[in-house]
Formats: structure tokens, sequence, C-alpha cells
């Protein structure tokens, strides 16, 4: 089956600490995209990559570094840096081209840092 | 405004059509989405309308597009109890870079049984 996997689906840190979200997809798509989702809020987009190493921030990527050596795979990291790091993680990915480009997205790692 | 706009909340009875509403910000954009997410779950694309289209219909799921007013509109018929979720707009704007797509802050539809 096709698809996009996030693990592990609930993660918990202690502050302070670095953490690595996965994201991997099967689905040949180009391009890759991180996404935080808070309570009423969203989505906002943090980093995004339409080729292998090669990647973008997006509005809100302090705190956060993405690295893209695999066209499968585009972990997320979240550094000691990030202020409120607490939060729904959602990763999504995409055909390039002049088509639709619609995302599809995986099923969120929730991250909760004390 | 530069963000995509949507009402917070809507509560239907089962059984009636529900109506969730997108203002988006830009009329050039090219594609306009609709996705769903249920509690604790990732998006799921429910459909999509080109820009030079004005309506699209998909079994239950009805989307109406204005471009001159940049408002957007899916319809879902004889809502059941299973449509419950948070709803996001999404559009494509012309000439955004790498397929990015700008996202509403969602509707959270409660169907009353």
């Amino acid at each position: 089956d096709g698809g996009i996997t996030q693990s592990p689906k609930y993660l918990f840190r202690k502050e302070g600490q670095n953490v690595t979200l996965s994201c991997e997809q099967n689905l040949n798509h180009d391009a890759m995209y991180w996404y935080r989702q808070d309570p009423g809020q969203g989505l906002r987009l943090i980093y995004y990559s339409q080729i292998v190493n090669d990647f973008q921030k997006g509005d809100i990527a302090e705190g956060y570094s993405v690295s893209r050596e695999k066209k499968e795979s585009f972990p997320l990291t979240v550094t000691s840096a990030q202020k409120n790091p607490t939060a729904f993680y959602l990763c999504a990915s995409s055909i390039r081209g002049t088509g639709g480009n619609e995302q599809y997205f995986g099923p969120g790692t929730r991250l909760t840092v004390t | 405004g530069e963000d995509v706009e949507q009402s917070l909340f809507l509560s239907v009875r089962e059984g009636d059509s529900s109506v969730i509403n997108c203002t988006y910000t830009d009329s050039s954009s090219t594609y306009l989405y609709w996705y769903k997410q249920e509690p604790g779950a990732g998006l799921q694309l429910l459909t999509y309308i080109f820009s030079n289209m004005d309506m699209k219909q998909d079994q239950r799921l009805t989307v109406l597009l204005n471009k001159k007013d940049k408002h957007l509109s899916l319809r879902i018929a004889d809502t059941q109890t299973g449509d419950s979720a948070i709803y996001f707009c999404a559009e494509r704007r012309r000439g955004s870079t790498l397929g990015r797509l700008y996202f509403g802050r969602g509707t959270q539809l409660t169907v009353w049984p």
C-alpha cells in the first residue's frame, strides 16, 4: 500500500533535548512538507523540500532543522532552541508539476515536551 | 487580507445539509482544496477545484467557487455523525514556490443525532 508514515505517533521528551520525527513516503512524490498544528489553529509550514538535498524554510522554521538525503524520507529535528515545541506535527508530500499538486498527509506525531 | 478565512464552528442536525465557507486571498489562485481532519489524525484530501470551474460535485459533496468574491464553499448533503470533523480549505496561489499551499484555520463541524 502506498502512503505516508510518521513515527512514532506519540513522543515525550524532556526540555533541552533534541528530538527527531520521522516521515517516510512510498508514493514516489518529489515534494515533502512539515507542518505544525496547535489547538484551535490552522497549519503552519515549518520546512518544505522539492527535491533531494534541497529544502526551504517555511513560516516558522526557527528551532527546527531538516534533511532530505533520500526522496522517500524527510526527517524533522526539533531542537532545544524551539521555545514551545509541544504540538501536533504533520508531514505531507505531493507530486511536482503543473497539475493539482494536492498534498497527501501522514497520520501525525504528537510531541509533548516537559 | 493575507490569511485564508473560515468560520471556526458549525453545528447541524443529522440528515441536514452543511455548508462550510471559506474566503481565500488571491484571485489568481490556481487550485482550491478541501481537507477533512478527524480527531488525532492527519488531513484527508476530500476534493479540489481548478480555478476555471464554478462547481464540482462528488457524491454528497458540492464545491462552489466564486472567483470574483474569492469565496469557496463546501456543501455536504445528508450530513451524518461520521462527518463530524475539522474541515480546512487551502489555496495554491499562482506563482507560489514549490507547490506550497496556504491553509485556513479550519471549521469544526459538529453533527447532532
